[in-house]
Formats: structure tokens, sequence, C-alpha cells
């Protein structure tokens, strides 16, 4: 169980167009979605938070009109890259929130999605 | 606030060799305690975890376990294989689990 698929897997895309990655969970209700990105050989940077029905929660330095997230269902969140311009070319992970008692502090996470901007 | 370090790679080992990635933490409270591994151009498995103190997770020959005297969480495996190869990355979630804290990972590279 606990399963969380992204989709498309990978993107490519000419420069300023907008590219959406969907993050869904198969399994279970996520009242909670994660968005990271991770550049090659680096860990995972956390984007943003994202709860079922309301705003997403930006961290620091991401910038919101360019990065738009909704969750409008418990099953699913997206990830809209606006404007892409080649330094948004990364690798996109989601991951959700399982709140069921025992697994809450645990994140479940999606295969990824690698856009390349050209 | 919460952070985790882990050992510097990467990390060359010939196969059957004993593999250790060392991982520390700092967090307030009674994190819990995990293991990712990502091979080359996919996302992030589950490897193990731990939820408190002097719990030993373990899967597929890995072992790790949860050492509050000295905020660890290292790595172990008796003898790793190619397929093995892969980063390695460990992770904290607070008792809240709002959100992870990742280790900057340790690439392991398993040679025949």
């Amino acid at each position: 169980g606990a399963v969380v698929s992204q989709h498309p897997s990978w993107v490519i895309c000419k420069s300023g167009t907008s590219v959406k990655i969907e993050c869904r969970s198969l399994d279970f209700q996520a009242t909670t979605m994660f968005w990271y990105r991770q550049f090659p050989k680096q860990s995972l940077m956390l984007m943003a938070t994202s709860n079922e029905g309301s705003k997403a929660t930006y961290e620091q330095g991401v910038e919101k009109d360019k990065f738009l997230i909704n969750h409008a269902s418990l099953t699913l969140s997206t990830l809209t890259v606006t404007s892409a311009h080649p330094e948004d070319s990364s690798f996109y992970i989601c991951s959700a929130r399982d709140p069921q008692v025992g697994r809450y502090n645990e994140q479940f996470f999606g295969p990824g999605t690698r856009l390349t901007v050209l | 606030g919460d952070s985790v370090t882990q050992m510097e790679g990467p990390v060359t080992l010939s196969e059957e060799a004993f593999l250790t990635i060392n991982c520390t933490y700092t967090a307030t409270g009674y994190p819990s305690l995990f293991w990712y591994v990502q091979y080359p151009g996919e996302g992030l498995q589950l490897l193990l975890k731990a939820t408190k103190a002097d719990d030993k997770g373990s899967n597929k020959g890995f072992e790790a376990t949860y050492r509050k005297e000295t905020t660890s969480f290292h790595l172990e495996k008796g003898s790793v294989q190619v397929s093995d190869s892969a980063v390695y990355f460990c992770a904290l979630s607070s008792y809240y689990g709002q959100n992870f804290v990742f280790g900057p990972g340790t690439r392991l590279s398993v040679l025949p």
C-alpha cells in the first residue's frame, strides 16, 4: 500500500511554455503532499507543502508565481512550471503523507519527473 | 533547526565487502529516521526506517539502529553486491511529520 504516482515521468519543452506535473496517491487519501526539486548529484530540496483545499506553503526562495501548486482533491496535486526556462530543468519529486495512525510521520514518494527545458 | 549529516562520498567498494554509511542527526523531540535509496534516473525508495530509540530497521540485508545517545542511524550491510550501487539518503521526520529533512546523500559504487 501507499503508492504514489507521477505523470509524466519525463518531459521536454521549449523555453517560455508551461508544464504541468501530476502527483497522485493511488491507494490512500493524502491530506498533505510535498514537492521537491533535485539537482544532479544533490539532495532533495523541499519546494512547497500543499494541503488539500488550501493554498500551498512555499519554502523561502521558491517563486510561487512560477511554480503553481494545486491540491484540488485528496488524491491529486499538480505542479505547474510557468514560462519555463532552461534553469528550471531538474528532477521534480512529489511525496504524500498518509494521515492514518501509525503512518502520519512518514512520506511516500513518487518516482519523479525529469523536466528538460530547451 | 533539524538537520542530517552523512559521510561524504562517493564510496567505492568491491563486491562482498562490508558497507557502513554514517548518518548523524540533530533534532528536537523524538524524530523518526529513514534510509532511502535512489537508483540512477529513478525516484526514492524507502529502504528501512526506525521510529524510536533502539529500534533496528532492516531490509534486503541492510540494517540501521536508532541510537539516541549518539544521535546516529548508521547504515550497514555485510556483503554488498553490484546491484547495490546507488545513492543513499538518510532522513528524519519530526514527530508531527510535517516535512522531512534529508541528508546530502552518499553515492555508493560496487565493483565486480
